[in-house]
């Protein structure tokens, strides 16, 4: 079984619309992050949580929110959806491993959510 | 602040042609090292790291040398097969935030 899983897959949906994507994992990691990845640029994050009471926002949290509804949960929201939030969606997590002044943050990531903003 | 930048793709190959992809960084302090890569349909997996100045992180015929001096990161691989078509990531941690660069696109033809 996948360690970190996303749901929806895929999801179509209209503007306007309030949609949520689901992340769950069983790592047991406290550190959970959700990105969205555009054509061309790579990998952007929106929100991360250190643990269930630490939310953060990121680069592009513009439009989005987050529940942190427990260690192993973490979703993400679109109140009112608008087309270009139309990517691909990530959830990863991590556990920092290492002392050294960089840290050693090593993500795993869930395998994606394509969203459709018509 | 900090950023990676890798170079831009697309990269096509030829099975068993010699592969780099260059990576450099910027950051302060001392950061860890990643190469993420992408099949197609699927979420990003950890290909090899680095944690400090001169490590080699490898990984199924990969490798990447952390270089200080150069701030860079450069992904390499003698042979590539057909398999390793994907999109790869270089990335870095410091410790609290992670970094992507924007992917490099490589396929690799018969």
């Amino acid at each position: 079984d996948a360690d970190v899983t996303q749901t929806p897959r895929n999801r179509i949906t209209k503007t306007g619309k309030r949609i949520m994507l689901e992340c769950s994992q069983t790592k047991g990691h406290d550190r959970m992050y959700w990105y969205r990845q555009d054509p061309g640029l790579g990998l952007r994050l929106i929100y991360y949580s250190f643990d269930v009471k630490d939310i953060n926002k990121g680069e592009i949290s513009d439009g989005y929110s987050v529940s942190r509804q427990a260690q192993a949960k973490f979703s993400l929201s679109l109140e009112s959806a608008i087309p270009n939030q139309t990517a691909l969606y990530f959830c990863a997590t991590s556990v920092a491993t290492g002392g050294a002044a960089g840290g050693l943050l090593t993500q795993y990531f869930g395998p994606g959510t394509r969203l459709t903003v018509l | 602040g900090d950023s990676v930048t890798q170079m831009e793709g697309p990269v096509t190959l030829s099975e068993e042609a010699f592969l780099t992809i260059n990576c450099t960084y910027t950051a302060t302090g001392y950061p860890s090292l990643f190469w993420y890569v992408q099949y197609p349909g699927e979420g990003l997996q950890l290909l090899l790291k680095a944690t400090k100045a001169d490590d080699k992180g490898s990984n199924k015929g990969f490798e990447a040398t952390y270089r200080k001096e150069t701030t860079s990161f450069h992904l390499e691989k003698g042979s590539v097969q057909v398999s390793d078509s994907a999109v790869y990531f270089c990335a870095l941690s410091t410790s609290n935030q992670f970094y992507f660069g924007t992917g490099t696109s490589l396929t690799v033809i018969p």
